[in-house]
């Protein structure tokens, strides 16, 4: 079964400070994978997308960045935080040829 | 611009009774339209979905509608109970790998015992 874990649960961060989190997927095989941006009591905002190792396509500006350094793994970040930042991130995946999204646990963004 | 309009934007109801969300969209390109459900500080989880060569489609007590011509869909649930009580999303996006998935803004449900 495929299991998606992202890192860490939460955080709480300093305007201007440096961010990376993380996201991986086990026992699935070069899966696409997405990085969501939820606001409080908001809607999603797909903000990368990752069909392969190495490629990140940008749906939405947000002063962020992805990177995808293995097949399993897929990381977000950031070298100065914005107040705007604060949300909830969340990561999914679809089978390569899939359409179907599933989506991890998140990571809960504070900054102050 | 906002292509997916959810309806209504929070909804109460009695235990066993029946629950009624809708959703429209703009653009003719879509053709796969998930419903999410997302529990407080937790990642939203696929309910059901349904493709545009479809108009209904069940699962348990959860039954979704698609209506092509008017570009509306709905999400029915029978005998709701208070575990369903959540927020739920609909989204719509072609049915392609690496698609964009767009989201609606999310119904909030209260299901009272």
């Amino acid at each position: 079964a495929q299991t998606i874990h992202q890192w860490p649960v939460a955080e709480i961060k300093a305007v201007g400070s440096p961010l990376s989190l993380g996201c991986t997927i086990k026992g699935k095989s070069s899966p696409n994978l997405y990085w969501y941006w939820q606001a409080t009591g908001g809607t999603l905002q797909q903000l990368f997308y990752s069909i392969t190792v190495g490629q990140v396509e940008s749906v939405v500006q947000l002063n962020l960045s992805a990177s995808r350094p293995k097949d399993d793994q897929f990381i977000l970040s950031t070298e100065k935080l914005l107040l705007s930042h604060s949300g909830f991130y969340l990561c999914a995946w679809s089978r390569r040829d899939g359409y179907e999204q599933y989506f991890g646990p998140g990571t809960r963004l504070t900054v102050l | 611009q906002q292509q997916v309009r959810q309806s209504p934007q929070s909804l109460t109801v009695w235990e066993g009774g029946t629950t009624v969300l809708t959703c429209s969209y703009e653009d003719s390109t879509f053709n796969y339209f998930p419903w999410y459900q997302q529990f407080p500080g937790e990642g939203p989880a696929l309910l059901i979905s349904i493709l545009s060569v479809s108009d209904k489609k069940e699962d348990g007590r959860f039954t979704t509608f698609f209506n092509k011509r008017e570009k509306k869909l709905s999400l029915h649930i029978i005998d709701s109970q208070p575990g369903d009580s959540a927020t739920y999303f609909c989204a719509a996006s072609e049915m392609n790998a690496g698609a964009k998935l767009t989201f609606g803004g999310g119904t909030r449900l209260t299901v009272r015992p």
